[in-house]
């Protein structure tokens, strides 16, 4: 399978605890953004890599949010200190031009 | 206002039926448009992308008005396995020719016996 490859595809954890996801983008792919989706609305934007470096990021994207896409292939999205809030669907997408593939995303539950 | 609206439907039709659904967008600067189609618990696909002549794939019909800032996607000959929610997609350019996707709320669709 040559699509956005996203894990886990689930994570629960403890309010306060920190977590990781990771995306891996189609190869060719040069343009990584990350979407937070929760029930009953449209995914948000969250922050955009091209190649390693991020160059743009939403008011969304708290202080306790941080992700990376150290030599500009997968990426990371950081979590500290979850709050229950923080509960949704992150999803990551890839691409060359406009048209975005997303992958199919991490479920997180905060308790 | 939201940036991008739509309908939450659920519009519940009968096989074979012809459905609309219809879309607003706020930013008049905007420049491309997509429908993407998102099934329960999964994520979102692109369905097609929106010109200003209007495009076709199929049974699916996609129009644009700028004039308006209204878009609108037409089934035709609706099958149950186009029961799904569709959302809405304003493009919008971020730095070093990136594109921030902004989404509706998505219309769900239930095609029926």
């Amino acid at each position: 399978d040559t699509g956005v490859s996203q894990n886990p595809r689930h994570k629960i954890t403890k309010r306060g605890q920190n977590v990781t996801f990771r995306c891996d983008p189609i190869s060719e792919h040069n343009r990584l953004y990350w979407y937070r989706q929760t029930l009953g609305q449209g995914p948000e934007f969250l922050t955009y890599f091209q190649n390693e470096a991020q160059l743009e990021k939403s008011r969304l994207l708290s202080d306790r949010f941080s992700a990376e896409r150290p030599k500009g292939s997968f990426s990371t999205l950081e979590i500290q200190r979850t709050e229950q809030g923080d509960s949704a669907m992150y999803l990551c997408a890839s691409s060359f031009e406009y048209e975005q593939y997303f992958g199919p995303g991490t479920r997180l539950t905060v308790t | 206002r939201k940036e991008v609206e739509q309908d939450p439907g659920p519009f519940n039709v009968p096989e074979g039926a012809t459905v609309a659904f219809n879309c607003t967008y706020s930013n008049s600067a905007s420049q491309s448009f997509f429908w993407y189609r998102q099934d329960c618990r999964k994520e979102p696909k692109l369905l097609m992308s929106v010109y200003s002549s209007g495009n076709e794939d199929g049974r699916f019909t996609a129009q644009l008005n700028r004039a308006s800032q209204y878009i609108s996607l037409l089934i035709r000959d609706s099958k149950l396995s186009d029961s799904a929610t569709y959302l809405c997609v304003v493009n919008s350019p971020l730095t070093g020719g990136g594109n921030k996707l902004t989404f509706g709320t998505g219309t769900q669709l239930k095609v029926e016996l």
